[in-house]
């Protein structure tokens, strides 16, 4: 059975700077994608990041990057240069990429606020 | 960019009462899924369904639910008698495969409220 567990039940950051937001994952499938969603205060589900765990390069798409750190089995979601619309829950999920795993498995979430 | 559809936005039904929760996926996806997420709590995956059948369902997907494609466009999720813990946002999602690195596309959500 595959768990997320995101530790952080909240966070701040300040307009500009970096924020890491934490998601440790535990899983027997040799082969998993891991995901990150945004969910703003409108309720959206947005699709932010991919990694594959046999990806050999972290994921990176704009200000988001993706600390992949496989023998600890963490996934942690970097946003650099925070922006006020950054501020939304955010969701790590997992699924496995074989067999016939299709659900998103999503950990509990963190919710940012970035502040002036 | 195409997007997944949801209507209604928010829908409030006596306890009891059937309903339906409808989605139009992207146009060219194959796979199609339902979530679930009550209020303040994470969300939770109810069914997948490809080439007209459900592929996948949890625990929470009992006979009190079904889904349905009626047409080649539209996905629906139907709740046969309501209960209070069904009260929740509803998401439709979709993608173009289940492997690889293909995301879930998700919908707004339909904000289902049980009286």
């Amino acid at each position: 059975a595959q768990k997320i567990t995101q530790t952080q039940p909240g966070m701040f950051v300040q307009e500009k700077e970096a924020v890491t937001l934490d998601c440790t994952y535990d899983t027997s499938d040799p082969s998993y994608g891991l995901f990150w969603y945004k969910q703003p205060s409108s309720g959206e589900m947005i699709f932010l990041i991919y990694q594959g765990s046999y990806d050999q390069q972290n994921a990176t798409e704009g200000r988001y990057s993706l600390n992949f750190q496989k023998a600890r089995k963490s996934a942690n979601l970097v946003i650099s240069a925070s922006q006020l619309g950054d501020s939304a829950m955010y969701f790590c999920a997992m699924r496995d990429l074989e067999g016939s795993g299709y659900a998103l498995n999503f950990g509990k979430g963190t919710s940012l606020l970035v502040t002036p | 960019e195409p997007e997944v559809t949801q209507t209604p936005s928010h829908q409030v039904t006596q306890m009891g009462q059937e309903v339906i929760l409808r989605c139009v996926p992207i146009s060219n996806h194959l796979y199609f899924y339902w979530y679930r997420q009550i209020l303040g709590q994470k969300v939770e995956f109810l069914v997948s369904f490809y080439n007209n059948e459900i592929s996948e369902k949890s625990e929470i997907f009992d006979d009190q639910f079904s889904v349905e494609r009626p047409d080649g466009s539209n996905f629906t999720l139907k709740i046969r008698s309501t209960k209070l813990e069904d009260s929740a946002m509803y998401f439709c999602a979709s993608s173009t495969q289940t492997g690889g690195n293909q995301p879930q596309h998700f919908g707004d959500g339909t904000r289902l409220s049980i009286l």
